[in-house]
This record gives structure tokens, C-alpha cells and sequence, in this order.
């Protein structure tokens, strides 16, 4: 049972435009989410995390959105670059204040010089 | 310092063999975490030490055993791997889930069991 879900496996972008990431979950009691991105043969990296209680976060050129009604939630990245090119993940603690944290599948970015 | 350091990068060992993978972190962190990933796939948790106390053990077969010598040391023993066990094992650490919960990885070990 794939709580955290991450149904694109890949997307393209031009450089300069929008990256939208997209992740869906199922359990209504996740209340904090985490996107983490990572390089090959590295390991991941914190990007940005958001709150239930908030329903978007910005940091630079990252913003993570939240929709709770629809259990859906979004990174975009604007603009993006080409060091962007990654595998991004999201994330979510699978109970508040535990330490178990449940990966989505990842989406393949890759932005085009 | 925001780094976790994790020894060897790559490992190749037979089914037979014993080894040792090591992770450090000097964040001052109290809970670190031992994670498997396959090609494609997410990583996926093996054990959580928290305060130095195995908290969670996400029923890993016992050929892989943690340890954790002090707060700053996490160790994974490995013994009589399968060649299905080869993947990358991510180290990562955090604070307390009362506050923060990012946690910061490691930059893996890729393990290939012949």
C-alpha cells in the first residue's frame, strides 16, 4: 500500500520555465510533509517541508503547496535551472511525532539548457 | 556542520564475508536512521536508533545487525548476505520529532554481494 505517491516518473523543463512536481497521499493524519532531492550516487537532500496547518511555503525559488481537501501537494520550481536535474522526492512522517518516514516513488526532473 | 559521512562508498563482498558499514554525524542529533535502496526506487527504512536505543526495526532479516557505539555512530554488521541484499544503504540522521523533522542523509554506501 503506496501511502505517498508520486505518479510521474519523469518531466522535462526548459530552462527558465516552471517545474511542477506533483504527490498525492492517502492517510489524512499525515500532517507534515518533506520534498528532498536528490543527485546519482548521493544521498538525498532536504529541500523544503510544509505544515497541515499551512497550505503553501516558499524558500527561494522553491514553493510547496498543500491541498488537504484533495490530499495533494506540489513543488514548483521557478525558475528552474539546470543543476535542478534531479530525482525528487516527497515524504511524510507516517504518524506525528514518530520517526517513520514514508518516500514516495521520486520524479526524474530534467531541465533543458 | 550539516554533513553525514558515511565509510566505504562502494563495497563488494562475497556471501560469506563479514563487514561493516559506518555512518558519523556530528550535528548533535539524537536519532539516526539505517535505509536500503534499489535502483528506482525509494528509500526504504531499516532502523531507527533514537537516543542510542534501536526504536524501530522494520522486521530486517538478522543478517543485517545496527549498532549504535554513541550518539555520534551508527554501524550496520553485515554477515552471509544474498546477492539480492546489493544496493545503496543511506545513512541518515535528525533531531527529536518534537522539532525539526528534516532529515540529513548520508551520501550512501553502494554494496554489491557476489
Amino acid at each position: 500500500d503506496q501511502q505517498v505517491k508520486q505518479n510521474s516518473p519523469s518531466l522535462s523543463v526548459q530552462e527558465g520555465r516552471i517545474s511542477i512536481l506533483n504527490c498525492d497521499y492517502t492517510n489524512s493524519m499525515f500532517d507534515y510533509f518533506l520534498w528532498y532531492k536528490k543527485y546519482p550516487a548521493e544521498g538525498p537532500t532536504f529541500l523544503i517541508s510544509i505544515s497541515s496547518i499551512k497550505d503553501k511555503n516558499e524558500d527561494g525559488r522553491f514553493t510547496v503547496f498543500l491541498n488537504k481537501s484533495a490530499k495533494h501537494l506540489s513543488l514548483h520550481i521557478v525558475p528552474s535551472q539546470p543543476g535542478d536535474s534531479a530525482v525528487y522526492f516527497c515524504a511524510a512522517p507516517k504518524a506525528s511525532g514518530t520517526y517513520k518516514y514514508i518516500f514516495g516513488t521520486g520524479t526524474r526532473l530534467k531541465v533543458l539548457a | 556542520d550539516t554533513e553525514v559521512t558515511q565509510t566505504p562508498k562502494h563495497l563488494v563482498m562475497g556471501m560469506t564475508n563479514k563487514k561493516s558499514l559506518k555512518c558519523e554525524q556530528h550535528m548533535g542529533h539524537r536519532a539516526m536512521y539505517w535505509y536500503k535502496q534499489k535502483a528506482k526506487k525509494p528509500p526504504e527504512l531499516m532502523f531507527v536508533y533514537s537516543y542510542e536505543k534501536l526504536s524501530i526495526n522494520e522486521s530486517v532479516p538478522s543478517r543485517f545487525s545496527p549498532e549504535c557505539p554513541n550518539s555520534s555512530l551508527l554501524n550496520l554488521h553485515l554477515h552471509a548476505l544474498q546477492p539480492e541484499d546489493s544496493a545503496l544503504y543511506l545513512c541518515a540522521s535528525s533531531q527529536a520529532p518534537t522539532g525539526s523533522y528534516e532529515q540529513y542523509f548520508g551520501p550512501g554506501t553502494r554494496l554489491t554481494v557476489t
